[in-house]
């Protein structure tokens, strides 16, 4: 029953170094999103894919990229992190083939850049 | 473009009173909406939805009308508890190019006092 699943949980970079946000799904979703989170903004998304092997961006892409694995792994790349992509992160998953059902959410990945 | 507005601030009341959280939309087409809650350190949670006009979602006691002449999606509450603690995110969906992308509001954080 896991849903959707974030790793890591916690992470502290140093500006400039890189690091890889893992998510999987298992509830065979189709679309996958990455969203940031910061105080007073509300969920902003960076990234989406719509289906496997496409991507696209969403309204905060500057500074990220991203991978779709396959059908169930979506990654989030920060190549040369900065103080400004402080944030909490999620990623979600939903299947737009059903009637306009709702995204589900991992447990998020807080990181800070120092 | 897309868009959801929620009330400003915080909102702090006690236990039994009853919880109102404003949430008004902007969207072409007809949207569907949704209301999701976030827990201390946890990801969100679809609390409610409703997918076409007048329809009335409903969960945990929540309930919100998907009112299509005033752009509204209002949660309340009639009697609410400590454990209701959380942020409130408005947000909405349109099925574009097959992909459900949600925009969310800015979140309203509840705290209800003992």
């Amino acid at each position: 029953n896991a849903g959707v699943t974030q790793t890591p949980k916690f992470q502290v970079l140093k500006t400039g170094q890189s690091m890889t946000l893992q998510c999987a799904q298992d509830m065979n979703h189709n679309s996958m999103y990455w969203y940031r989170q910061d105080p007073g903004m509300g969920l902003r998304l960076i990234y989406y894919s719509a289906s496997e092997g496409t991507t696209d961006k969403g309204e905060v892409p500057n500074g990220y990229n991203v991978s779709r694995l396959n059908k169930r792994e979506f990654s989030l790349r920060l190549e040369s992190a900065a103080p400004s992509q402080t944030s909490v992160y999620f990623c979600a998953s939903s299947d737009p083939g059903a009637s306009r059902t709702e995204a589900f959410f991992g447990q998020g990945t807080r990181l800070t850049v120092v | 473009g897309n868009s959801v507005t929620q009330m400003e601030g915080p909102v702090t009341l006690s236990e039994e009173a009853f919880l109102t959280i404003n949430c008004t939309y902007t969207a072409t087409g007809y949207p569907s909406l949704f209301w999701y809650v976030q827990y201390p350190g946890e990801g969100l949670q679809l609390l409610l939805k409703a997918t076409k006009a007048d329809d009335k979602g409903s969960n945990k006691g929540f309930e919100a009308t998907y009112r299509k002449e005033t752009t509204s999606f209002h949660l309340e509450k009639g009697s609410v508890q400590v454990s209701d603690s959380a942020v409130y995110f408005c947000a909405l969906s349109l099925p574009d190019y097959g992909n459900n992308r949600l925009a969310f509001g800015k979140g309203n954080q509840v705290v209800v006092i003992p």
